[in-house]
């Protein structure tokens, strides 16, 4: 299948800090995904992008797509305990599967 | 948001049988249901994605005779892995396409002895 590329892997960060993770494809999306996984649970959907260079904003996360719509990047602004867990972009190129990145498990230490 | 149930949430097995997971979306109509494998601290894997009404579409490496798919009505899809081996000990999750969203089912854990 496709591949998505995401990173960093972990990223261990002081409550307060910024965060951000980004994924990567080498061919063209029509769609980005981004959702969220805490331990133990299920992935919960955060957001959708689709157009080329499309910003979207939800209280402290940014979401960015990419001009070539081939990235994307979530961006976290200070940082609270509860932003803990795995962050997965879920990327398709056709409007109709998606192909997750491997995901970005947040920490935040308190 | 919407529901998604799968059941059973837990299974074990024998090496040679098979295993059947449904998946539900409780509070609302699916066309379109997605089926991922999970391992351990990694990230999910699409086998294939469930139409309604239609055959399943594998991804690349999917034996579609092992993980046999069927999406028989609006609100269920059903994932049965048939002689199932000890590889195939994972988390299966699936989701059910709401609009643009995937809401996804808690998942099952499958361990063949």
């Amino acid at each position: 299948g496709q591949q998505v590329m995401q990173i960093p892997q972990y990223q261990h960060v002081q409550e307060g800090e910024d965060f951000t993770t980004y994924c990567n494809s080498s061919t063209t999306l029509s769609n980005i995904q981004w959702y969220k996984q805490r331990p133990g649970g299920h992935p919960v959907f955060l957001i959708q992008l689709v157009k080329s260079g499309e910003v979207k904003k939800q209280k402290r996360l940014t979401f960015q797509f990419g001009e070539a719509k081939k990235n994307s990047s979530l961006h976290i602004t200070a940082t609270q305990t509860t932003d803990v867990g795995t962050y997965f972009c879920a990327a398709s190129y056709n409007f109709n599967k998606f192909y997750f990145g491997s995901g970005t498990k947040l920490n935040v230490k308190p | 948001g919407a529901v998604v149930s799968q059941h059973p949430s837990r299974v074990i097995c024998k090496s040679g049988t098979s295993v059947k997971i449904e998946c539900r979306s409780l509070d609302f109509q699916a066309t379109t249901m997605f089926w991922y494998r999970q391992f351990p601290k990694k990230s999910l894997m699409l086998m294939a994605t469930s139409n309604e009404g239609s055959k399943a579409t594998y991804e690349q490496g999917v034996e579609k005779d092992k993980f046999l798919i069927n999406h028989a009505s609006l609100t269920l899809s059903t994932l049965t892995v048939t002689s199932a081996h000890p590889e195939d000990s994972s988390f299966y999750i699936c989701s059910a396409l709401g609009g643009n969203e995937q809401f996804f089912g808690p998942g099952t854990r499958l361990t063949v002895l």
